[in-house]
């Protein structure tokens, strides 16, 4: 079975904090994304990687970072974080191959006070 | 850029009765590859059919098919003998014909199943 995990479920911040969410497959998958889903906005993209130290920006990469230095492991980083970036964060990976099915995480659930 | 539209936020069936989810995109491209994913509440995302642009055959997996009309852009999902455990957010999706290329999702549509 392909594993996607995400460090928490659930996590509370403070305005200003520097905020890691961390993701990691086991499924050696080239590509992984990150997106964020609000209620009535659907899963918009934040960013994506197809490779290791590659990074691509989505639809919506302001306020966000990411990194990836191993092949299993993206992380999203929040420099400072705001309460307009309280939100659920999917993490997501796939093969290169086109038609190969994405795997999700369970997201974090992140509220920023 | 692609975009994929559900019109229907939210809809509701009767258990063991059937139901169509809308979508429906814009894409300038001829080759490409659709999906619709379910999101149950609080739990993972997880994919529930697909569909490649040039199969002119209409995907089905079990319970689950789709009506695809290429050249109307429409992509809707067809749910048969509805379960209580079908209730769930539905995503329909569209990548392009690059193995780099991301999802690009609808909205999504809120499914209520009535026992």
């Amino acid at each position: 079975d392909v594993k996607v995990t995400q460090s928490s479920r659930y996590l509370v911040k403070r305005t200003g904090e520097k905020v890691f969410l961390e993701c990691v497959q086991d499924m050696d998958h080239e590509n992984m994304f990150w997106y964020r889903q609000d209620p009535g906005l659907g899963l918009r993209l934040i960013y994506f990687s197809y490779d290791v130290k590659m990074k691509e920006k989505g639809d919506i990469p302001e306020g966000y970072s990411v990194s990836r230095e191993k092949k299993e492991r993206f992380s999203l980083i929040l420099e400072s974080a705001s309460t307009n970036q309280t939100s659920m964060y999917l993490c997501a990976s796939r093969a290169h191959i086109v038609f190969y099915e994405q795997y999700f995480g369970p997201g974090t659930r992140l509220t920023v006070t | 850029a692609q975009t994929v539209t559900q019109s229907q936020p939210e809809m509701s069936v009767q258990e063991a009765e059937t139901v169509t989810l809308s979508c429906t995109y814009d894409t300038s491209e001829s080759d490409y590859y659709l999906f619709w994913y379910k999101q149950p509440p609080s739990r993972q995302m997880i994919l529930v059919i697909r569909q490649e642009a040039y199969k002119q055959q209409n995907a089905t997996e079990n319970r689950f098919s789709v009506n695809f009309q290429k050249a109307a852009k429409s992509f809707s999902l067809k749910i048969s003998d509805s379960q209580l455990g079908d209730a769930a957010m539905y995503f329909c999706a569209y990548r392009g014909n690059s193995g780099n290329t991301p999802l690009v999702f609808g909205k999504g549509t809120r499914l209520s199943v009535i026992a």
